[in-house]
């Protein structure tokens, strides 16, 4: 079975251009995450997706970064204008939505804003 | 308010038996989990205990849970150079969906 799948998985782009990301959750998972994860730190939740509905997204800094999951299966997640301090890993996790509800990780995308 | 917390680093030699500690806050999780992540790579599921458990044994990996201290330590018997990464303790935050994680632990195996 396939794991998740993103890409790319390095990025790196001059400030105030756009990115995208890509995630391609594992089959059958209806719960989707975006997750940043800054060196020497543990992952931050971006957004949660349950099929196409994004449940919380409380932490997704709306003013610069957006994210779709148009057919409930993959994703996109979007920064635009990018900012010096977005370089970071950005990672996908999905998971069946049920107990214990453990999340799989993809291989994440490593940002470098310059 | 929600908190895990872990030790920075730890260093074992090869053969030895780690014992990765992580102390968490919010008594309603139902999950904890651990996850381990190699330089480069993403998060890759280890291991995770029901809140009703007292320990769960898989393979090399031993998880223990005191609830009442709201301690779970994750012990690699007989560690091996290819153990050597980052370790994450994380729970749900009670709404089962959510995740709150501690910095990670550096494992260090030296032959």
């Amino acid at each position: 079975e396939a794991g998740v799948v993103q890409s790319p998985r390095y990025k790196i782009i001059e400030k105030k251009q756009p990115v995208a990301f890509w995630c391609n959750p594992i089959s059958g998972h209806n719960t989707l995450y975006w997750y940043l994860q800054n060196l020497g730190q543990g992952p931050e939740l971006l957004i949660r997706y349950e099929n196409e509905e994004a449940v919380d997204d409380s932490q997704l800094p709306k003013d610069r970064f957006s994210a779709e999951r148009l057919k409930g299966v993959d994703s996109t997640l979007k920064i635009q204008p990018a900012e010096l301090g977005d370089s970071a890993v950005y990672l996908c996790a999905s998971s069946l939505g049920t107990a214990p509800y453990e999340q799989y990780f993809g291989p994440g995308t490593r940002l470098t804003v310059t | 308010g929600e908190d895990v917390e872990q030790s920075l680093f730890l260093s074992v030699r090869e053969g030895d038996s780690s014992v990765i500690n992580c102390t968490y806050t919010d008594s309603s999780s139902t999950y904890l989990y651990w996850y381990k992540q190699e330089p480069g790579a993403g998060l890759q599921l280890l291991t995770y205990i029901f809140s009703n458990m007292d320990m769960k044994q898989d393979q090399r990996l031993t998880v223990l849970l005191n609830k009442k201290d709201k301690h779970l330590s994750l012990r690699i018997a007989d560690t091996q150079t290819g153990d050597s990464a980052i370790y994450f303790c994380a729970e749900n935050a009670g709404n089962n969906r959510k995740l709150i994680w501690g910095l990670g632990t550096s494992l260090a195996v030296n032959p």
